[in-house]
């Protein structure tokens, strides 16, 4: 069976610091990988999605990367954090483009 | 361009009650539809889904029914419990290449015993 793993579950970094949020996805070959952002009050923002080993379209411009060094691994970066990067980071992967999405436990990043 | 909006929140219930959360949609082609289902601390897990008009996605008591005529996708349950509390999220995937599952912004169900 299919399983995602993401780290670390829980992160307080103070502002202008670097960031590497990982996720890792098993049994499956190829899949879609996304990054959501959940800010207080705003639902989930849809942040980076890739269809392969580095290629990645970017939702929203601002001073997230995403990169995809592996089939099945998907890092989430930021080089100075801003204090509006709080937020709960879900990781995500589907067979296909836009079907059903199976998420991470998710990533709780608090800015300072 | 497609969307998805869902009733705000929270939804306060007491135990056994009857839940309704409203979702409504807009989308150009033929989209599938999801209702994902978050508690505290955690990710995300898919509670339903429906892929064409007239479908039924039903999990754990509750359902919900793809509704073309009225771009709708209602989740409802007949009677809750304390353990259903959690965030519900309304999906819509416009089943295109290229493209992502468009949430709405979540409503907060709470279960009181």
């Amino acid at each position: 069976s299919q399983t995602i793993h993401q780290w670390p579950a829980t992160l307080v970094q103070p502002v202008g610091s670097p960031l590497s949020l990982e996720c890792t996805v098993e049994g499956t070959s190829n899949p879609n990988l996304y990054w959501y952002r959940q800010a207080a009050g705003r639902g989930l923002q849809l942040l980076f999605y890739s269809v392969g080993i580095g290629q990645i379209s970017s939702e929203v411009p601002q001073n997230l990367s995403a990169s995809r060094p592996q089939d099945r691994q998907f890092i989430l970066s930021s080089k100075k954090l801003l204090l509006s990067d709080s937020g709960f980071y879900l990781c995500a992967w589907s067979l296909t483009s836009a079907g059903e999405l199976f998420f991470g436990e998710g990533s709780r990043l608090t800015v300072l | 361009g497609d969307s998805v909006t869902q009733m705000e929140g929270p939804v306060t219930l007491s135990e056994e009650a009857f839940l309704t959360i409203n979702c409504t949609y807009t989308a150009t082609g033929y989209p599938s539809l999801f209702w994902y289902v978050q508690y505290p601390g955690e990710g995300l897990q898919l509670l339903l889904k429906a892929t064409k008009a007239d479908d039924k996605g039903s999990n754990k008591g509750f359902e919900a029914t793809y509704r073309k005529e009225t771009t709708s996708f209602h989740l409802e349950k007949g009677s809750v419990q304390v353990s259903d509390s959690a965030v519900y999220f309304c999906a819509l995937s416009p089943n295109q290449a290229g493209t992502a599952l468009i949430f709405g912004k979540g409503t907060t169900l709470s279960v009181s015993s």
